[in-house]
């Protein structure tokens, strides 16, 4: 069963830290996977897609990595501001034919003045 | 920016009563989904359409929902006879290209008393 596991469940950091998201996968076959910020009440947003062949994605403050080979990607936000404050959803794309999406729960990020 | 759209934002029904959900897509895009988000859990995916008829859906999607493109422009989510566990925000989203980047909508919350 294709699966998707994020870390931490939660995190707080002081405006203007850095901070890592941690996501796992088990999905076959792999196509891409895409962090997608998600405000509360709101859609998610997407902030990078990566394939296969990626390793490093940057989008402004936001950078993703990929290693497909161990099945794991994080999310790097540099310098964070208060609108960071989201939460932060891996997703993995499986194709066969189709495109099948399975979503991670999330990392419910807390940016603190 | 285009966006997807979606009415209402909120929805309060009572049991066993049929809504339907909105959306109107981006105007270029070709293909559809539907996802839902209970509160607290991770987003569902419930339908795909293309081309004018579904193309993949979930376990969830049972005979007591159905979508419809009734003109160029909407697509709609019908749920016929609500159940208390339907209450979740729905997600319309829409892309140009298969396993492509997904616009979302902001959501309807649907609150079935």
């Amino acid at each position: 069963k294709n699966q998707v596991e994020q870390s931490p469940q939660s995190l707080i950091i002081l405006e203007g830290k850095n901070c890592t998201l941690q996501c796992n996968y088990t999905v076959s076959p792999f196509s891409n996977l895409r962090w997608y910020k998600q405000d509360t009440g709101r859609g998610p947003v997407s902030l990078t897609i990566m394939t296969f062949s990626e390793n490093t994605k940057s989008n402004g403050r936001y950078t993703a990595t990929l290693d497909a080979d161990t099945k794991q990607s994080s999310l790097h936000i540099t310098a964070s501001q208060l609108s960071d404050s989201a939460s932060y959803i891996c997703v993995v794309s499986a194709y066969s034919g189709y495109s099948t999406l399975t979503f991670g729960k999330g990392t419910m990020l807390l940016v603190s003045p | 920016e285009p966006e997807v759209t979606q009415t209402p934002s909120h929805q309060v029904t009572q049991m066993g009563q049929e809504v339907i959900l909105r959306c109107v897509p981006i105007s270029n895009h070709l293909y559809f989904y539907w996802y839902r988000q209970i509160l607290g859990q991770k987003v569902e995916f419930l339908v795909s359409f293309y081309n004018n008829e579904i193309s993949e859906k979930s376990e969830i999607f049972d005979d007591q929902f159905s979508v419809e493109r009734p003109d160029g422009s909407n697509f709609t989510l019908k749920i016929r006879s609500t159940k208390l566990e339907d209450s979740a925000m729905y997600f319309c989203a829409s892309t140009d290209r298969g396993d492509e980047k997904l616009f979302f909508g902001s959501g309807t919350q649907l609150s079935v008393l």
